[in-house]
């Protein structure tokens, strides 16, 4: 079975520095990966997401994301962060070949101070 | 286009009672989801369906049932409340399972606690 891992329970940061979140999935097959964000009292949006071709993924507000597959990771990255990246960051999997429904790491939350 | 609606955004039960939340997509979309987010533990997926009329167990089914009745509503009951239910619940839907092109669209969430 698929499963989803994220390095950091809750990262700080200042304004402006640079943000990278970890995540590692264990699945045998070819997947689709996602990274969702989460503001304070909301639901999750879509981030960015990865099916094939260029391993670097560009998504909305600055983000964007480095497919390894010999790593299994799909980490998260963003230059120069903001007060209002402060959110809940989930990074997700699905098998293309349907072999497991979307699967959801447990979370990073990011305070970003001002 | 609103996309992933829930019905109601904010519940309080007492233990014992029953009630059901209600999902709506105006996407077409064939799968639905329900998804429970609880502190530290991230998304864990109650029940799915794969099609009208269609549910499926997924990793936390106990003490929740399901219906599918029409393509577009995908319903969570709760039979008996317990505390333990005391959850943020959220539905989700997406056009095709393990498609190239497959993404997942959520609902806005419902706050239930259970006293």
């Amino acid at each position: 079975a698929q499963s989803v891992s994220q390095h950091n329970h809750h990262v700080i940061l200042s304004e402006a520095a640079s943000l990278e979140l970890g995540c590692n999935y264990s699945y045998g097959g070819t997947v689709n990966l996602f990274w969702y964000v989460q503001y304070p009292g909301q639901h999750l949006q879509l981030l960015l997401k990865y099916f094939s071709g260029d391993p670097l993924v560009k998504g909305i507000k600055g983000f964007e994301a480095e497919f390894i597959k010999s790593k299994f990771s799909f980490n998260l990255r963003k230059p120069s962060v903001q007060w209002s990246d402060t959110a809940e960051y989930f990074c997700a999997v699905n098998a293309q070949d349907g072999g497991q429904n979307f699967v959801f790491g447990p979370g990073t939350r990011l305070s970003v101070l001002p | 286009n609103a996309g992933v609606t829930q019905t109601p955004k904010f519940r309080v039960l007492k233990t014992g009672q029953s009630m059901t939340l209600l999902c709506a997509q105006d996407m077409n979309h064939e799968y639905m989801y329900w998804y429970r987010q609880d502190p530290g533990m991230g998304l864990r997926l109650i029940h799915y369906s794969v099609g009208e009329g269609t549910t499926a167990k997924g990793e936390v089914p106990d003490g929740y049932n399901v219906s599918r009745l029409k393509k577009q509503n995908f319903l969570l009951g709760l039979e008996s409340a317990a505390p333990s239910q005391t959850s943020v619940y959220f539905c989700a839907s997406s056009y095709l399972h393990g498609s190239i092109l497959d993404t997942i669209y959520f609902g806005e969430g419902s706050w239930l606690t259970v006293v």
